[in-house]
């Protein structure tokens, strides 16, 4: 089964709002990566939290983790027309069991961004 | 230009055939990945590897089988038992030195049963 389960499932803004995404997932983890992808292409990594981060940026990205809820979430400022893509949340499975080095996926939310 | 390169981008297989999709990657990456993608859906992870000739099966193994015999590449065969192939399968690798790292993706190859 998969361990990130992404919310909303679809969101729609106008340009210059901003975008906010969930995930959440059910065991422990090593890190959390949020990726893009646009239509029948491959994914693009954007950003990576380890587990003992609460928050990182990196350009308009804000990402938040909190461990004791498992739960992360994805903040996009200042949308463009061009962030219009699906945003997947993963999650890296930790050392010390079987599925050490295992990277599973969520459902993806996907968002779009209204000139 | 380094990168993980996917081939074919389209491929057609008749029913009870098995078919092999290519994955390489020249990044010098230790671990490697196969998804599935059906559409609207999120990615479901069908076998991974970390080292050479070592394989993990992932949550939807069934009717799929890999190799790892080099560093640089990891093939997958879709065998006649899966019984839905029709998808987009996506490649990923990384590098592995305990984690913490990202994964490249290959640009995917959409299997179409006809």
């Amino acid at each position: 089964s998969q361990q990130g389960e992404e919310d909303p499932q679809a969101l729609s803004i106008q340009e210059g709002e901003n975008a906010t995404m969930n995930c959440s997932y059910k065991t422990s983890i090593n890190n959390l990566q949020w990726y893009r992808q646009n239509s029948g292409r491959g994914l693009v990594h954007l950003i990576l939290i380890r587990s003992n981060e609460r928050e990182k940026h990196s350009g308009r990205l804000r990402v938040t983790l909190d461990t004791s809820k498992k739960s992360s979430s994805l903040l996009i400022t200042a949308s463009r027309a061009a962030d219009t893509a699906s945003y997947f949340c993963a999650t890296d499975w930790p050392a010390g069991g079987t599925s050490y080095g295992k990277l599973t996926f969520g459902q993806g939310t996907i968002l779009t961004v209204h000139p | 230009d380094g990168g993980i390169t996917q081939s074919p981008k389209y491929l057609f297989r008749k029913e009870g055939q098995n078919v092999t999709l290519s994955c390489e990657q020249n990044l010098n990456h230790d671990a490697m990945y196969w998804y599935r993608q059906d559409p609207g859906q999120g990615l479901r992870l069908i076998y991974y590897s970390q080292i050479v000739n070592d394989f993990q099966k992932g949550d939807i193994a069934e009717g799929y089988s890999v190799s790892r015999e080099k560093k640089e590449s990891f093939p997958l065969t879709v065998t006649s038992a899966q019984k839905n192939p029709t998808a987009f399968y996506l490649c990923a690798s990384r590098y592995y030195g305990g984690g913490n790292t990202e994964a490249f993706f290959g640009q995917g190859t959409r299997l179409t049963v006809v």
